[in-house]
């Protein structure tokens, strides 16, 4: 079945680039959508944006500013950049699959934990 | 932005309660709804999608109902693995937004 699996340094700079991967196992990453959720340590859950295979993205305006999210068709991964990070930004980040454009996420990486600390 | 919110943020309940979480949206928003169920540590899971429909192999005590703007997710019979903390999303416009959650905990 298919698997996500987030990668990255866990540990991120103020005012730096956070940048994460998520691969993809078991099955393509072609014709489906991908996205990028992240939760603050004890906190809930914040979307931050969506790529289809084909490259068109959507991103939550909140952090539009910072977000870039590419995907990688060839290698079945998918990244995420956010720049200029702040403390507020600490969060177990997840990646996860949308079947269709108006779907909810399906199946979720197990998550990976960045911190942003000097 | 849809807001969504949930209540109560937290309840404690016995083995064998039925329980029942809801999530209000400040919109219309057709069954686009979905309820996970997360533990500590690990990663949302998906139970009911389209509002009322189960996920493949979540136990049928898990259900999904909807009245206008309000969605319901109700757990018949409490087990002992269902303590953890419940989320709501809507997914029928971007940005795609969660409800608080609700902590279920063992009284």
């Amino acid at each position: 079945q298919v698997q996500l699996q987030e990668s990255g340094p866990g540990l991120v700079k103020p005012s730096e680039t956070l940048s994460l991967t998520c691969s993809v196992s078991g099955g393509s990453i072609s014709t489906y959508h991908w996205n990028w959720i992240r939760q603050p340590p004890g906190k809930g859950l914040e979307w931050i944006g969506h790529i289809f295979s084909s490259g068109s993205t959507t991103y939550n305006p909140s952090l539009r500013s910072r977000v870039t999210i590419s995907v990688y068709t060839s290698k079945n991964q998918f990244s995420l950049k956010l720049s200029s990070v702040t403390a507020a930004d600490t969060a177990v980040y997840y990646c996860a699959r949308q079947v269709a454009f108006g779907d909810d996420f399906d199946i979720w990486g197990q998550g990976t934990l960045v911190t942003v600390s000097s | 932005d849809i807001q969504m919110t949930q209540s109560p943020s937290s309840l404690s309940a016995s083995v064998g309660d039925r329980v029942t979480i809801t999530c209000r949206a400040s919109q219309g928003i057709r069954n686009d709804l979905g309820w996970y169920q997360q533990k500590p540590g690990k990663a949302p899971k998906r139970l009911i999608y389209a509002a009322f429909s189960l996920q493949s192999e979540v136990p049928s005590r898990f259900s999904g109902s909807r009245s206008g703007t309000e969605f319901t997710l109700t757990i018949s019979s409490l087990q002992p693995e269902d303590f953890a903390i419940y989320y709501c999303l809507q997914h029928n416009s971007y940005p795609r937004t969660f409800g608080q959650g609700t902590k279920v905990e063992i009284k």
